[in-house]
């Protein structure tokens, strides 16, 4: 089956550095994507890794290792409204849908 | 940005009525719209995904009678919750690909449709 490990919950320090990881097991691979959601509110979309190495955006940074089916999302210098709610979801097949599978989403506590 | 609007955001139901819920692309022109169900702390569930001009494509396990889709236009896609029970009490979620937009695996969302069914 397809399926997307992410842990459900992870807590930092404000203005620290945190890490949330992703492994992924898909029949395709088209691209890993991250996105954000505050509770309550939609999904927002954050960054995108199709090819191996890092991608940074401001204090966002996403990673992608396609042999270890493995990535990860960098938050830096971490703030009080980054407290939310993160998912990694793929892209697994190369049709004009462009349909993602999603993982469960890593709750992202953020402590004074 | 793509903004996409979804209304109503929240609707209270009583059982055996059917709810309309709307999602456009405020912006640009949607290819494909999906549409989400999601629980309390867990993840986006995709329901179906819809393509303008063509029918839905369903998730299974999705009954296609009591989740009623219909992409018209380019920018407007409804689901429409026929005979609602207190089961389908959720959070339903819709998003949009940019037609014009790169390939970058982005959707954008709406800010979803809360529905409680009495």
């Amino acid at each position: 089956g397809q399926s997307l490990e992410q842990p459900s919950e992870v807590t930092a320090v404000e203005g620290a550095i945190v890490q949330i990881n992703c492994t992924y097991q898909t029949s395709g691979f088209y691209g890993l994507s991250w996105y954000q959601q505050h509770d309550g509110g939609a999904p927002t979309f954050l960054s995108y890794n199709g090819l191996d190495g890092l991608e940074e955006t401001g204090r966002f940074s996403s990673f992608l290792s396609r042999s270890d089916s493995y990535g990860y999302l960098l938050l830096q210098e971490l703030q009080m409204k980054d407290s939310a709610s993160y998912f990694c979801a793929v892209r697994d097949k190369g049709d004009s849908n462009y349909q993602l599978i999603w993982g469960a989403g890593t709750k992202l506590i953020i402590k004074p | 940005g793509a903004v996409v609007s979804q209304h109503p955001s929240r609707v209270i139901c009583k059982s055996g009525t059917s709810v309309k819920i709307e999602c456009r692309s405020l912006d640009f022109q949607a290819t494909t719209m999906f549409w989400y169900r999601q629980f309390p702390k867990q993840s986006l569930m995709l329901m179906a995904t819809s393509n303008e001009g063509s029918k839905a494509t369903y998730e299974q396990g999705v009954e296609k009678d009591k989740f009623l889709i219909n992409h018209a236009s380019l920018t407007l896609s409804t689901l429409t919750v026929t005979s609602a029970h207190p089961e389908d009490s959720s959070f339903y979620i819709c998003s949009a690909r940019d037609r014009g937009g790169p390939p970058l695996n982005i959707q954008y969302f709406g800010a979803g449709t809360r529905l409680s069914v009495l």
